[in-house]
């Protein structure tokens, strides 16, 4: 079965400094994956997805990028966290069926 | 106009109630449906998920799908306190999930 791993689990940063998160897949191989950011009372917001390894489309501007060096990794990254970027991050991917699945979540506090 | 109206709640149903919870969308192209819960500070879970038009049936949940109306609802039958969570409606297009904001669910025993 598939399973989707996302670390750290929790992070608190101050601002300006950089970031990054780490999300995993197994048991698929060649998904789509996704970046997302959940903000209280306002739902998912789509970051970035990808649908290949150095594939990545950025759906809004922001101080924020992802890469995907391997297969199943999708990382995403800042070089300067702003006080804006705190929130609950989420991986998710999907292989072929019109549905996504998530991963625990990385809840990120920029200080 | 968001793609996907989900009102937010918070929605506090006794144990044992009938929850319905609902979402409108605008975007006629919409085929796949799906309902997510989500317990506090981890990720969303797939519930159910429908195509086009129609009910599904899961144990206590079901599922409808009214694309004339463009409409779909999430039923609980016998609702439980392990039920309360965060209820996330979605649906595709262009490779995308829309979600809805969720509705905030809180079944008291």
């Amino acid at each position: 079965s598939q399973t989707i791993h996302q670390w750290p689990a929790t992070l608190v940063q101050p601002v300006g400094s950089p970031l990054s998160l780490e999300c995993t897949v197994e048991g698929t191989s060649n998904p789509n994956l996704y970046w997302y950011r959940q903000a209280a009372g306002r739902g998912l917001q789509l970051l970035f997805y990808s649908v290949g390894i150095g594939q990545i489309s950025s759906e809004v501007p922001q101080n924020l990028s992802a890469s995907r060096p391997q297969d199943r990794q999708f990382i995403l990254s800042s070089k300067k966290l702003l006080l804006s970027d705190s929130g609950f991050y989420l991986c998710a991917w999907h292989s072929g069926v019109e549905t996504q699945y998530f991963g625990p979540g990385t809840r990120l506090l920029v200080l | 106009q968001k793609e996907v109206e989900q009102d937010p709640g918070p929605l506090s149903v006794p144990e044992g109630a009938i929850v319905s919870l609902n979402c409108t969308y605008s975007n006629s192209a919409f085929q796949y449906f799906m309902w997510y819960r989500q317990y506090s500070r981890k990720g969303p879970e797939l519930l159910m998920y429908t195509y086009s038009s129609g009910n599904k049936e899961d144990g206590r949940f079901t599922a409808q799908v009214d694309k004339s109306s463009k409409y779909i609802s999430l039923f609980i039958r016998d609702s439980q306190p392990s039920d309360s969570a965060t209820y996330l409606c979605a649906m595709t297009g262009a490779n995308n999930l829309f979600f809805g904001t969720g509705t905030r669910l809180t079944v008291i025993p």
